[in-house]
């Protein structure tokens, strides 16, 4: 079955909250990418953390990796009613491996 | 930079007919992938290409799927013929040489067999 399965499969928040995801793999990765779908659109990168790293921020995203778990969580800090979108981890070995992902609905 | 464009954006067939979708990648981008997400469900590898090779198409269900890269640039999938599982929307992607590089996707291509 394919890696980087995303939990929650849904979520609702209100605007100004924080939003976590959580992502789990298989097998020994180079690194992990997270990625962000709006309806009707391809994927779009949001930030990669590599396997040697645990923790990474950019703007409002905070990312944190668990090797030993084979885990990763996205942080979404002062959510908007834009981040509403399906969210998706890509755990990296020789391919880019995605999952299910997380729909995200901020409420304004 | 122009991004990946995919064409057509919606295609809707008949069970048995075929359909050709067509992926133009990022210029310069020697990587070129393919995948599918069939609703609700994970976003599935189908094929990776390095320039016109075929690197890995461990991911392509089964000969009724043919994919191509002449000349290495744009792709095209075709699937010959359709089935009704065949339906779910079929993205591309594209990304640089350099290992793990990020992923470039276009919008996508739904394809609907009744």
């Amino acid at each position: 079955s394919q890696q980087g399965e995303e939990d929650p499969q849904a979520l609702s928040i209100q605007e100004g909250e924080n939003a976590t995801m959580n992502c789990s793999y298989k097998t020994s990765i180079n690194n992990l990418q997270w990625y962000r779908q709006n309806s009707g659109r391809g994927l779009v990168h949001l930030i990669l953390i590599r396997s040697n790293e645990r923790e990474k921020h950019s703007g409002r995203l905070r990312v944190t990796l668990d090797t030993s778990k084979k885990s990763s969580s996205l942080l979404i800090t002062a959510s908007r009613a834009a981040d509403t979108a399906s969210y998706f981890c890509a755990a990296i070995t020789y391919k880019y491996i995605f999952g299910t992902g997380t729909r995200l609905k901020v409420l304004a | 930079e122009a991004g990946v464009t995919q064409f057509p954006s919606h295609s809707v067939i008949e069970k048995g007919q075929t359909v050709t979708l067509r992926c133009d990648p990022i210029s310069g981008h020697d990587n070129l992938y393919w995948y599918r997400r069939v609703m609700g469900k994970e976003i599935k590898f189908l094929l990776h290409f390095v320039k016109e090779s075929k690197q890995d198409e461990s991911g392509m269900p089964n000969n009724r799927f043919l994919a191509e890269r002449t000349g290495g640039t744009y792709s095209t999938l075709k699937v010959q013929p359709a089935e009704l599982e065949d339906s779910g929307v079929y993205f591309c992607a594209s990304s640089q040489v350099q290992a793990n590089s990020p992923l470039h996707f276009g919008n996508g291509t739904r394809l609907t067999v009744t």
